[in-house]
């Protein structure tokens, strides 16, 4: 069975600082990685995911992850923050090659940035 | 080229009465997942329908709750005799028939039991 930690719940930060959200994951197999990030009262959009290739990936809003296989990691940065990007933002995990794709969720970090 | 519907956006019952959640996937997205949120957690799969089939509900109470996804019309979940402890946002969630795992989500149904 796959699992999903986001070490932070919540992580507060000046507008045009740099910000890191935390991603571990448990898997026995291999996995598709996934960051996607929730505004209020809205749907899930996805920010960026790792299939395979370079584990680094760059994804919509100035936001990147790197793939750390030997760490089970997936931390989501953006050098630079703005105060639109307060929202709370999920990491995700699929299993390779399974017929369902059915995503499993960390709890989210919400990310405050103050001006 | 519209995105996931769901409707309705907001959704208020009383303690035993029936929800019905309907979802309409992207234009060519056969597939349709449904995924449960409570407050303070992450999304949580409930099930994984295509066309006429139920796939996998692996994530489905059993009791009170149904899905299907006819072959016209949108998909619906069911709840039926809803307890306060269904109070949540349900994302739907649709993808094309490759598996590049492109899933689009509704804005989802905040469905509140009172």
């Amino acid at each position: 069975a796959q699992s999903v930690t986001q070490l932070d719940s919540q992580v507060p930060v000046f507008e045009e600082a740099p910000v890191e959200l935390r991603c571990n994951y448990s898997s026995s197999v291999s996995v598709y990685l996934f960051w996607y990030v929730q505004y209020p009262n809205q749907g899930l959009q996805l920010l960026l995911k790792y299939l395979s290739g370079s584990t680094l990936v760059k994804g919509i809003n100035g936001f990147e992850a790197e793939f750390n296989k030997s760490q089970t990691s997936f931390h989501l940065r953006k050098p630079s923050v703005h105060i639109s990007d307060t929202a709370e933002y999920f990491c995700a995990v699929s299993t390779y090659g399974g017929s369902q794709g059915n995503l499993i969720f960390g709890k989210g970090t919400k990310l405050s940035v103050k001006p | 080229n519209a995105g996931v519907m769901q409707n309705p956006r907001h959704l208020v019952r009383r303690r035993g009465q029936e929800a019905r959640l309907r979802c309409s996937p992207m234009k060519g997205h056969s597939h349709v997942y449904w995924y449960r949120q409570l407050p303070e957690e992450g999304l949580k799969f409930m099930v994984y329908l295509q066309k006429e089939n139920i796939i996998d509900e692996s994530g489905m109470p059993k009791e009170r709750f149904s899905a299907e996804f006819p072959k016209e019309g949108p998909s619906i979940l069911r709840i039926q005799q809803v307890v306060r402890g269904d109070s949540a946002a349900y994302f739907c969630a649709s993808r094309r028939d490759t598996a590049n795992y492109g899933y689009t989500f509704g804005s989802g149904t905040r469905l509140t039991v009172v």
